[in-house]
């Protein structure tokens, strides 16, 4: 079965700033990578699918690279509203679909 | 507009059934691949199960034998049939839709999510 690790599990940044975030897959998971945000009492909303492309409506300051099993999710200058919670997802073991812990972005 | 809207929950003694509702609006339902996601009180997310277009259907190990996921074409709403439930089964429950056209699996629509309690 396929585990996926994210690191930091908690990162503090300042608005306006960067943030990166890591995603790490057990095996390869080729490039069947979702990054989702989900802030609190809300539902995951989906940011990023194979590894690298944006869903619709998600602004450019967000981007994702990697492919096999080292993935990452970066934020340029940090807005506001993107203090939530991260969760990477790997959809290459079907129908296994396994989620990461979550790394949460708040307010340093 | 696309949406997905949840209905049912509660609370539950273990042991006990419950049944959670997902209606669908802008498209259809059996045309898609639709899953159920839990997530336990201050946790992450936990694939629960998924329901082919063909109707073909999968679960999770932890679930499996005890849930049953399913549609009504007619309502265009999913379904996810939750019997015998424990206290480790205390979750909010998201239904989604898998994009697998654009994707190849995605979650790309969610419900809002349905609290479950399973305690006596």
């Amino acid at each position: 079965e396929i585990a996926m690790t994210q690191s930091p599990a908690t990162l503090s940044v300042s608005p306006g700033e960067r943030a990166t975030l890591s995603c790490r897959a057990s095996q390869s998971v080729s490039s069947n990578l979702a990054w989702y945000q989900q802030k609190p009492g809300q539902a995951p909303r989906l940011l990023i699918y194979y590894a690298s492309t944006r869903a619709t409506g998600i602004p450019a300051r967000f981007s994702g690279s990697g492919s096999g099993t080292e993935f990452t999710l970066t934020i340029t200058s940090l807005q506001s509203e993107d203090f939530a919670v991260y969760y990477c997802q790997q959809y290459n073991y079907w129908p296994s679909f396994t989620f990461g812990p979550g790394t949460k972005v708040d307010i340093k | 507009e696309v949406q997905l809207v949840e209905s049912g929950g509660g609370l539950v003694q273990p042991g006990g059934s419950l049944r959670l509702s997902c209606a669908a609006s802008g498209f259809t339902v059996s045309s898609n691949y639709m899953t159920w996601v839990r997530q336990a009180p201050g946790k992450g997310l936990e694939w629960v199960s998924l329901i082919y277009s063909g109707g073909r259907t999968y679960y999770a190990d932890s679930v499996k034998g005890r849930f049953t996921i399913s549609r009504d074409i007619s309502k265009n709403t999913l379904y996810l049939q939750m019997n015998s439930l424990r206290p480790e089964d205390t979750a909010v429950y998201f239904c989604a839709r898998v994009d697998y056209s654009r994707t190849s699996g995605a979650f790309d629509v969610w419900g809002q999510g349905r609290m479950v309690t399973v305690s006596s």
